[in-house]
């Protein structure tokens, strides 16, 4: 079974408004969790590194103002997308690692997001 | 240039057949390669982590060549449910940040 949740599975919004997007670990804690987005036929491309208790870490050219990540706890994660755009229509992925090292990546069922 | 290069295909596969691609990462430092496997409008989810020895898994053989820096991916016997596309996907640092490659598509038909 999964062991990283993520919901909604789908999301469709208005312009302007904001979208949040929740990713939990079922089964062991993470205090590291990773935010995906991927377009049609295109590569996952990190958005940026949550760590729990801490402020998450944003890849270059994601704006952290208006993708807010909150890892308040050690079994959840949350990206909010903020007055949402239809350009941020995407396939939006959580991932979680058990432990560090050469340990495998769990991904959350994504989020598709429809912007309208 | 993209971190993680892959050929997007797709490749067209007779059932039984066997069919081979490779991914290309720019990285020296790379520590851990994977192959992950993604279907249409979902999670990736891992095939097989790959070794620097070379390792098998059924009807599936991963290729690590550090030298060239690339990865490759065998699929013998192929069946229907192998139709997916397969991610290359490499870790560059101990905290688990990993890149994609965009995905090779194979298609096994009947």
């Amino acid at each position: 079974g999964a062991v990283v949740s993520q919901h909604p599975s789908w999301v469709i919004c208005k312009s302007g408004t904001s979208v949040k997007i929740e990713c939990r670990s079922l089964d062991f804690q993470a205090t590291t969790m990773f935010w995906y987005r991927q377009f049609p036929k295109q590569s996952l491309m990190l958005m940026a590194t949550s760590n729990e208790g801490s402020k998450a870490t944003y890849e270059q050219g994601v704006e952290k103002d208006k993708f807010l990540i909150n890892h308040a706890s050690l079994t959840l994660s949350t990206l909010t997308v903020t007055s949402a755009h239809p350009e941020d229509s995407s396939f939006y992925i959580c991932s979680a690692r058990r432990g560090r090292g050469n340990t495998e990546a769990f991904f959350g069922q994504g989020t598709r997001l429809t912007v309208v | 240039r993209k971190e993680v290069e892959q050929d997007p295909g797709p490749f067209n596969v007779p059932e039984g057949a066997t069919v081979a691609f490779n991914c290309t990462y720019s990285n020296s430092a790379s520590q851990s390669f994977f192959w992950y496997r993604q279907d249409c409008r979902k999670e990736p989810k891992l095939l097989m982590s790959v070794y620097s020895s070379g390792n098998e898994d059924g009807r599936f053989t991963a290729q690590l060549n550090r030298a060239s820096q690339y990865i490759s991916l065998l699929i013998r016997d192929s069946k229907l449910s192998d139709s997916a596309t397969y991610l290359c996907v490499v870790r560059t640092d101990s905290w688990g940040k990993l890149q994609f490659g965009a995905g090779t598509q194979v298609v096994v038909t009947p």
